[in-house]
């Protein structure tokens, strides 16, 4: 079975600072692939990021990274100087292959003050 | 646009009607997926088109729920005799993975209210 957790329920942070998402994964598969998805107010989940089980290697983009770390079973997500846009659910998720099925964590509401 | 279309995009029904909410993928897209999102929750996988394939229903809740996608491409979800706890927004979600595996777009949703 599949399983991810994103510990974090809500974060809140003040405008600038640095902010780390939590996301711990359990599967059986060799083979899968984790996501990041944004669901901003108005509703619609945006993609951010696929990463698969082979690729260890960190990601930057602007101020977002992820670093997954496959020998704790964990694909962090940090947004560095946190502005009020940032502030939605980001939800982690990961595909099993084989299956097709995709299992989302419960989801981070961040909320950044100005 | 070339979104992710889903209809309606709020349902009122009473407990015990059927309802049927409809989702139109990006065109070209193989793989077509159904999720129910409670309020404040996250995703809850219902089922999973691949081109031909037979659907993954695992996640279907009861038999009260069926997915069907003609021709690969529209999906319609249907509820029968639906309950209160049914209340949620549906997403429909599709990707291309072709060869493998890619992001999922998703659609806007339809929130469904049982009273």
């Amino acid at each position: 079975a599949q399983k991810v957790t994103q510990a974090q329920t809500e974060i809140s942070v003040v405008e600038k600072e640095d902010v780390t998402l939590d996301c711990v994964y359990e599967t059986r598969d060799t083979t899968y692939y984790l996501f990041w998805y944004k669901q901003p107010p108005s509703g619609e989940l945006v993609f951010l990021i696929r990463r698969n089980s082979f690729d260890e290697q960190n990601e930057i983009s602007g101020r977002y990274s992820w670093n997954f770390q496959k020998s704790t079973s964990s694909f962090n997500f940090t947004i560095t100087a946190s502005q009020v846009v940032d502030s939605a659910v980001y939800f982690c998720a990961l595909h099993n292959t084989n299956a097709g099925k995709s299992t989302f964590g419960d989801g981070t509401t961040l909320t950044v003050k100005p | 646009g070339a979104g992710v279309s889903q209809s309606p995009s709020n349902k009122v029904t009473e407990k015990g009607k059927d309802v049927e909410l409809r989702c139109d993928p990006i065109s070209g897209h193989t793989a077509l997926y159904w999720y129910r999102q409670s309020l404040g929750q996250g995703l809850e996988f219902l089922i999973y088109f691949q081109g031909n394939s037979a659907p993954d229903k695992s996640g279907l809740p009861s038999d009260r729920f069926s997915a069907e996608r003609t021709g690969g491409s529209v999906s319609t979800l249907t509820i029968q005799r639906t309950q209160q706890e049914d209340s949620a927004v549906y997403l429909c979600a599709s990707s291309l993975d072709r060869g493998r595996v890619s992001e999922q777009f998703f659609g806007p949703g339809t929130r469904l209210t049982v009273l």
